[in-house]
Order: structure tokens, then C-alpha cells, then sequence
């Protein structure tokens, strides 16, 4: 079962344009919302994330979009560059007391072209 | 000044073999992970552990051990090793109540 979807699975885009990215989870008691991106080679780092009392999260070219009542979230990278070229992943967790085990989408691979 | 470390970088193996992950951080948190991301690039958490509890996804065969020797390390056995296994294995650590995970620089395992 897989609770957090996440699509496109690979995704092209021109220097400049907008990538989006968008996932969709299934467990209403997720409370946390990040985004990882990861290198080829290199473990994934934390982007942005979002919580579910604010509809959008804002950090420079990076904007996380929340929907709650259609338990959907997107990531939209302004003004793409070669440098954003990646996997991109989201992934969502509930805050208890053993920890925060995040449940990642399945991942989108991210090509900017000059 | 690594955050998280893991070693070996690369691991490959016989089937049948019995193996080791080291993972560390210097970061001070309270909570480490292994994460499991397989051909397809998919992130499948495997254990989650504090000094007080240690959470197993239940799909992990019981083959993969984590083994704690102290708050700032968090090691990965691995018995019996079998060609599914072939991954790439992260260690990932955060301060309890916060969500931000730190990843490791991933251990390519190669079962041959």
C-alpha cells in the first residue's frame, strides 16, 4: 500500500520554465509535508516543507502548494535551472513520540535543459 | 565536519554472506534511521530507533538488524544476504519532536 503517490515519474523542462510535481497521500493524520531532493550519488536533503494549517510555503524559487481537503500537495520550481536537476521527493510523516518516519512518494526525476 | 557518515561506500558481496553498515552522526540527535531505496529509486523507511524504542517496518525480514552501541551510532546487520537485497542503504538521523531528517551519503550493497 502505498500511502503518499507521487507523478510524473521523470519530468523535462526548459531553462526558465516551471517544473511541477505533484503528490497525493491517503492517511489523514500525516501533519508534516517535506520535500527531498536528491543528487545523483548523494543522500537526499531536506528543500521545503509545509504543515497543514498553511496552503502555501514559499522559499525563494521553490513553492510548496497544500490542498487538505483533497489530501494533495505540489512543488513548483520557478524559473528552473540546469542545477535543479534531480529526484525530487515528497513524502509526509506523523509526529509521535518514537520519531518522525517519514513515508516517501515514489519520486520524480527532474532534467532542466539548457 | 560530516553530519552523517556510513561506511563502506560500497559493499559487494556473495549471497549467503553475512554483513555490516556503520552509520554515524555527530549532530547530536536522538534518532536514527535505515532507509532502503531500491532500482526504481523508491525510499522505503526499515527501522527507526531511539534510546528508548525501536520501531521495525514490519516488511523488513528479520535477516536486517540494527544495533545501536551508543546514541551516536546506529549500524545495520545484515545475515544471510540474498540478491534482492542489491540496494542502496541510508542512514538518516533527527532530534526527537522535529521532522527534519539528515541524511548519509548512502551505502551502495551489491549481492552477487
Amino acid at each position: 500500500q502505498q500511502q503518499v503517490k507521487q507523478s510524473p515519474q521523470s519530468l523535462i523542462v526548459q531553462k526558465g520554465g516551471i517544473s511541477i510535481i505533484n503528490c497525493a497521500y491517503e492517511n489523514t493524520a500525516f501533519d508534516y509535508f517535506p520535500w527531498y531532493q536528491q543528487f545523483p550519488g548523494k543522500g537526499p536533503a531536506l528543500l521545503i516543507a509545509i504543515r497543514p494549517d498553511v496552503s502555501e510555503k514559499k522559499e525563494g524559487r521553490f513553492t510548496i502548494s497544500f490542498n487538505k481537503s483533497a489530501k494533495q500537495f505540489s512543488l513548483h520550481i520557478m524559473d528552473s535551472q540546469p542545477g535543479d536537476s534531480a529526484t525530487y521527493f515528497c513524502a509526509a510523516s506523523i509526529r509521535n513520540n518514537a520519531g518522525n518516519m517519514l513515508t516517501f512518494g515514489g519520486g520524480t526525476r527532474l532534467m532542466v535543459k539548457p | 565536519d560530516t553530519a552523517v557518515s556510513q561506511t563502506p561506500k560500497y559493499l559487494v558481496t556473495q549471497m549467503g554472506n553475512d554483513k555490516s553498515i556503520k552509520c554515524e552522526q555527530n549532530l547530536g540527535h536522538d534518532t536514527m534511521y535505515w532507509y532502503k531505496q531500491d532500482s526504481k529509486k523508491f525510499l522505503k523507511i526499515m527501522f527507526s530507533y531511539n534510546n528508548k524504542e525501536l520501531i521495525i517496518n514490519e516488511t523488513v525480514p528479520n535477516r536486517f538488524s540494527p544495533k545501536s552501541p551508543d546514541k551516536a551510532h546506529l549500524n545495520l546487520h545484515i545475515n544471510s544476504l540474498e540478491l534482492g537485497d542489491s540496494a542502496v542503504y541510508f542512514c538518516a538521523s533527527s532530534q526527537a519532536g522535529h521532522s527534519i531528517l539528515y541524511f548519509g551519503p548512502g551505502t551502495r550493497l551489491l549481492v552477487l
